[in-house]
């Protein structure tokens, strides 16, 4: 079956410290992968999206990802985390005629 | 500016009531797609539309009803069915429909609650 794991619901960095958020995914084929992001009361936005190529992908924001198909992995990262990236985190896979979504990381922030 | 118009912002259902949530976007996207977010369960398909005057179930269609009338509009209906509607929802389109891969566009939501 399609699914997308997040393992960790929340999050919390100081301002400045790099971050990683943990991805995994069940597909058969080729996947296509997307990391979405939410602010409170807010819709989603795209950060950025794998298809096919170059494994690791960069986003909007300073954000970036890596696709290994070896770990199933698809793990977001940013090197220097700013306040306002706090938000919630949706790593999702592309399924036969839907978007599957994993439940979300929260990221708090530290000043 | 394109984009997404959910609403009403904040939406209370009395007991037995149905009630309509709107979204309209002018993005010229074939396909539009609700979702329900409940706190740590992420976002589940409600219902969704590839095309003009027809859509389908999403995995938790049960209580909720749609149409698709015009290309711009996907009105959502929570009706008295539905035994739990507290929940936020999300309306959301893409440039086409039938390919899961497209980018999808969010509207801002409608929070939903029981008096």
């Amino acid at each position: 079956a399609q699914s997308v794991t997040q393992p960790d619901i929340h999050i919390t960095v100081s301002e400045g410290a790099s971050l990683e958020l943990r991805c995994n995914y069940s597909y058969g084929a080729t996947p296509y992968l997307f990391w979405y992001v939410q602010s409170p009361g807010q819709g989603l936005q795209l950060l950025l999206k794998y298809f096919s190529g170059d494994t690791l992908v960069q986003g909007i924001k300073g954000f970036e990802a890596e696709f290994k198909r070896s770990q199933s992995s698809f793990n977001l990262r940013k090197p220097s985390v700013h306040w306002s990236d706090a938000a919630e985190y949706f790593c999702a896979v592309a399924g036969t005629d839907k978007l599957i979504f994993g439940t979300g990381t929260r990221l708090q922030v530290f000043p | 500016d394109g984009g997404i118009t959910q609403s009403p912002k904040y939406l209370f259902r009395k007991e037995g009531q149905n009630v309509t949530l709107s979204c309209e976007q002018n993005l010229n996207h074939d396909a539009m797609y609700w979702y329900r977010q409940d706190p740590g369960q992420g976002l589940r398909l409600i219902y969704y539309s590839q095309i003009v005057n027809d859509f389908q179930k999403g995995d938790i269609a049960e209580g909720y009803s749609v149409s698709r009338e015009k290309k711009e509009s996907f009105p959502l209906t929570v009706t008295s069915a539905q035994k739990n509607p507290t929940a936020f929802y999300l309306c959301a389109s893409s440039i086409r429909g039938g390919r899961s891969s497209e980018k999808l566009f969010f509207g801002s939501g409608t929070q939903l609650s029981v008096l």
